[in-house]
């Protein structure tokens, strides 16, 4: 069975310093892996995915995140962190062993301080 | 890119009704349609995974007779909440994913938020 761990439920920042929101996951076999934003009362918006290619991904807003099988992880990153990226966040496993089902992490709330 | 729209984005209800919510593929056809609900606060779990023309598959603990799930077109689908009650309060979310998506790519619809009276 396929899981995701997002080990911090919550994160606060001051703008323009760096934002890390880790993501460990557990799959079977190749996973494709995804990080989503949502916005309070709205639905998901991609901000990249992972799907066998490049292990480091270039997302929208700046984000990026870097595939590591060997820790099994999918840690999410951007640089400098702007007031509108205050947001939930949640990554996301789809394995093809598991019917590619997407199974969602527990999600990041993130706080950003002026 | 694909846009899914979910119609309508909130609705109240009384106790013991039934409520229906749309999810479109606007600009694709969407072989495959999920519905996710997500409690305040809390992540997404999906409820069932409904294929064009034929039966939605429901995750386990989700209850087929009280969430009827219709994907008649390749454009639409709907959820029907019946005899609706406070605890299925909540906010519900549809995705679509086209046939020819080779990487396995959900497009979300905005969610519906529904409040039972």
């Amino acid at each position: 069975a396929q899981s995701v761990t997002q080990l911090d439920s919550h994160v606060s920042v001051s703008e323009g310093t760096p934002v890390l929101l880790r993501c460990n996951y557990s799959s079977s076999y190749s996973p494709s892996l995804f990080w989503y934003v949502q916005h309070p009362n709205k639905g998901l918006q991609l901000l990249l995915k992972y799907t066998s290619a490049a292990t480091l991904v270039k997302g929208i807003n700046g984000f990026e995140a870097e595939f590591k099988k060997s820790e099994t992880s999918f840690h999410l990153t951007k640089p400098s962190a702007h007031m509108s990226d205050a947001a939930e966040y949640f990554c996301v496993v789809s394995d093809p062993a598991a019917g590619n089902k997407l199974t969602f992490g527990g999600g990041t709330r993130v706080l950003v301080k002026p | 890119g694909a846009v899914v729209s979910q119609h309508p984005s909130w609705v109240i209800c009384k106790s013991g009704t039934s409520v229906k919510i749309e999810c479109r593929s606007l600009d694709f056809q969407a072989t495959t349609m999920f519905w996710y609900r997500q409690f305040p606060k809390q992540s997404l779990m999906l409820m069932a995974t409904s294929n064009e023309g034929s039966k939605a598959t429901y995750e386990q603990g989700v209850e087929k007779d009280k969430f009827l799930i219709n994907h008649a077109s390749l454009t639409l689908s709907t959820l029907t909440v019946t005899s609706a009650h406070p605890e299925d309060s909540s906010f519900y979310i549809c995705s679509a994913r086209g046939p020819d998506s080779l990487y396995n790519e959900q497009f979300f619809g905005p969610g519906t938020r529904l409040t039972v009276l």
